[in-house]
């Protein structure tokens, strides 16, 4: 069982918004703000789409946004199109006395 | 660019110790703030964090594998070396090295990943 809980799940249509939900406790997201995002297409490594809650890497579309309540972090992807189809990973900074860096079970988001 | 490619076997029989090599190039990790992580995936499963090294030396360990792992580098030949004791088939996975930069926890960008599977 991941230390961080997402949804298995999430689908939208081609131009419409989803939100995926990651939640933490104030030992870890509630904590730092040192969540990140992380893209996986099928067969593919990880990419990096947000950083430290919500800063986005040069490259990555500004359809792609991070936010943060309390012990819930949360990406938020418009405007959505078929090649954002893919599972989506949450991480967070989680102190030196866990096991410094936890990570969601995962988003397999589907364009419809 | 940063590029990482990881490199080692991949079949490995249970109670073997596993050695994987992250060769990497458009960065040093004697630069201050460049650090190098483990991250693995078991198939179709979440990504698990193993382990980091960083410029100084300091190193980082997932405490339920603590006893188990052990990450090394070797800055003249831009490698990272992590060596995983006593395998076992609930290691299977695909294990994956990443670049931190500026000291933080979070990683960018990501080798392609080698499948390590541990069978007799």
């Amino acid at each position: 069982q991941s230390a961080l809980t997402q949804p298995a799940s999430v689908s939208g249509s081609p131009g419409q918004s989803i939100t995926i939900s990651c939640t933490g406790t104030s030992s870890d997201v509630g904590s730092y703000n040192l969540v990140s995002w992380y893209q996986q297409h099928p067969g593919k490594a990880p990419k990096l789409m947000i950083y430290e809650v919500s800063k986005r890497p040069s490259g990555v579309s500004n359809r792609f946004s991070g936010s943060k309540s309390g012990n819930t972090a949360s990406l938020t992807i418009s405007g959505l199109q078929a090649e954002d189809e893919a599972d989506y990973y949450c991480c967070s900074y989680a102190g030196s006395s866990t096991s410094y860096v936890v990570f969601g079970g995962g988003t397999k988001l589907t364009v419809l | 660019q940063v590029t990482l490619r990881e490199s080692g076997p991949a079949l490995v029989k249970p109670t073997q110790t596993l050695t994987l090599t992250c060769t990497f190039s458009g960065f040093s990790l004697s630069t201050s703030g460049m650090c190098v992580s483990w991250i693995r995936q078991p198939p179709g499963k979440a990504l698990e964090w193993l382990a980091r090294i960083d410029w100084d030396d300091d190193k980082y360990y997932s405490t339920s594998l603590k006893t188990r792992l052990t990450i090394s580098k070797d800055t003249s030949k831009n490698q990272v070396v992590l060596t995983m004791t006593n395998m076992d088939p609930v290691d299977t996975a695909t294990y994956y090295c990443a670049r931190i930069e500026g000291g933080d926890w979070w990683f960018d960008p990501w080798g392609q990943g080698t499948l390590v599977t541990v069978s007799s």
